[in-house]
């Protein structure tokens, strides 16, 4: 089945540091990546939907320059929390659908990252 | 909000039990997803009902859609200790690429 690899799974950094964290697809090609951000028994939240070649589409009340996106590539997509602070910690979740998959394909995520900001 | 609607939050039944949850939502869809999420993992698909479907199964699960109440249920039957997870429901609206997410039902089985 279709893989989506998230790294790091978990990062603990202090306060004011940017943290990257990768989104790749590993078996198949995704013009279309989401970024989601989650808090302890909460939903997921739509941050931004990274669209490859071109800018990414921001979610309402979500940073632009806080949250950088870049999906350079079919198969990988990159988050940048940029001088994170302790209300950025959070899980966050990406996701991926297939290009060229057949019929209505639904979205394919990683497993996570916690990112804790002391 | 975007976000639909999940309920219950939270339900705990023994093993061996069925489990239905409920998920509402607001505008016309394309379809409308269930995902499970295990603690501190990424969400796995489950099924996919589209918004022409009433009824879908995948082996232990029955989803139904009732596009004029805009209401999902996920019945999961014969329940698991490993089925313990959150479960989320989410909607593919018409002309959007997004999901929406609802608010999702923990479910605990015990044992």
């Amino acid at each position: 089945g279709a893989v989506v690899s998230q790294h790091p799974s978990w990062v603990i950094c202090k306060s004011g540091t940017s943290v990257k964290i990768e989104c790749r697809s590993l078996d198949f090609q995704a013009t279309t990546m989401f970024w989601y951000r989650q808090f302890p028994k909460q939903s997921l939240m739509l941050m931004a939907t990274s669209n490859e070649g071109s800018k990414a589409t921001y979610e309402q009340g979500v940073e632009k320059d806080k949250f950088l996106i870049n999906h350079a590539s079919l198969t990988l997509s990159t988050l940048t929390v940029t001088s994170a602070h302790p209300e950025d910690s959070s899980f966050y979740i990406c996701s991926a659908r297939d290009l060229f998959g057949t019929g209505v394909q639904p979205q394919h995520f990683g497993d996570g990252t916690r990112l804790s900001i002391l | 909000s975007q976000q639909g609607e999940e309920d219950p939050q939270a339900l705990s039944i023994q093993e061996g039990e069925n489990a239905t949850m409920n998920c509402s939502y607001k505008t016309s869809i394309n379809n409308l997803q269930w995902y499970r999420q295990n603690s501190g993992r990424g969400l796995v698909h489950l099924i996919l009902i589209r918004s022409n479907e009433r009824e879908k199964h995948s082996g232990r699960l029955r989803v139904t859609l009732d596009t004029s109440k805009k209401s999902s249920s996920l019945l999961i039957t014969a329940s698991r200790a490993a089925d313990t997870a959150s479960y989320f429901c989410a909607t593919d609206a018409r002309g959007a690429q997004k999901l929406v997410f609802g608010q999702g039902t923990r479910l605990t089985i015990n044992p």
